[in-house]
């Protein structure tokens, strides 16, 4: 069965405070990890796709990078309007499903 | 285009009661899916479609039921609403390269 965790549950960041978020998952012939941004009651909007181990992937203040275990998604020098919540999911052999991790809330402080 | 829309975006049920949420896309994509959202828990795959007239269950199907008569629609059947059926309830469509879109969502209350 594919897991996905994200840690922390909860980020609070000062405006240019660069951090990086973490998902480890394990799964059964990795077909894509995705990275996506969802806003308080809206849905998840799509960021990046990581293929294969050793791979980035950059969009603005953002850049996701992928190893054998885990994606980190790291934001260089925060702005407010990156507070969102984060989440990454995996899509594994069969195809058909994606799964989920629980998501990591940022919040960046002006 | 409008992307994924999703109906109705609130919605309030009397435990037993059944409802159809709707969901439509103008993308002509072939995969569609219905996820919930708890918190804690993430997004959870309630079923799935690969194309008209197939459809398939995902991680927690248990108590809705999905159909898809034409490439655009997806709707999903609640057939007698439970309290733990109170989610927020998300419909998304993929493209070929596998990208999700998402609609706005339907927040479901069980009473």
């Amino acid at each position: 069965e594919d897991q996905v965790t994200q840690s922390p549950e909860a980020l609070r960041l000062q405006e240019g405070e660069s951090s990086s978020l973490n998902c480890s998952y394990t799964v059964s012939g990795l077909r894509g990890l995705f990275w996506y941004r969802q806003d308080p009651g809206k849905g998840p909007e799509f960021l990046f796709t990581l293929y294969s181990a050793g791979e980035e992937k950059e969009k603005e203040r953002l850049k996701a990078t992928l190893t054998k275990k885990e994606s980190f998604l790291h934001i260089t020098a925060p702005k407010p309007e990156d507070s969102a919540t984060y989440l990454c999911a995996v899509q594994g052999a069969a195809g058909n499903k994606l799964t989920f991790g629980g998501g990591t809330r940022v919040l960046v402080k002006p | 285009n409008a992307g994924v829309t999703q109906t109705p975006k609130f919605q309030v049920l009397k435990t037993g009661q059944s409802m159809t949420l709707q969901c439509a896309q103008d993308m002509n994509h072939e995969y569609m899916s219905w996820y919930r959202q708890d918190p804690g828990m993430g997004l959870r795959l309630i079923h799935y479609s690969v194309g008209a007239g197939i459809t398939d269950q995902g991680e927690v199907p248990n108590g809705y039921n999905v159909s898809r008569s034409t490439t655009e629609d997806f709707p999903l059947r609640l057939l007698s609403a439970a309290p733990s059926q109170t989610s927020v309830y998300f419909c998304a469509s993929r493209d070929r390269g596998e990208k999700l879109f998402f609609g706005s969502g339907t927040q479901l209350s069980v009473l």
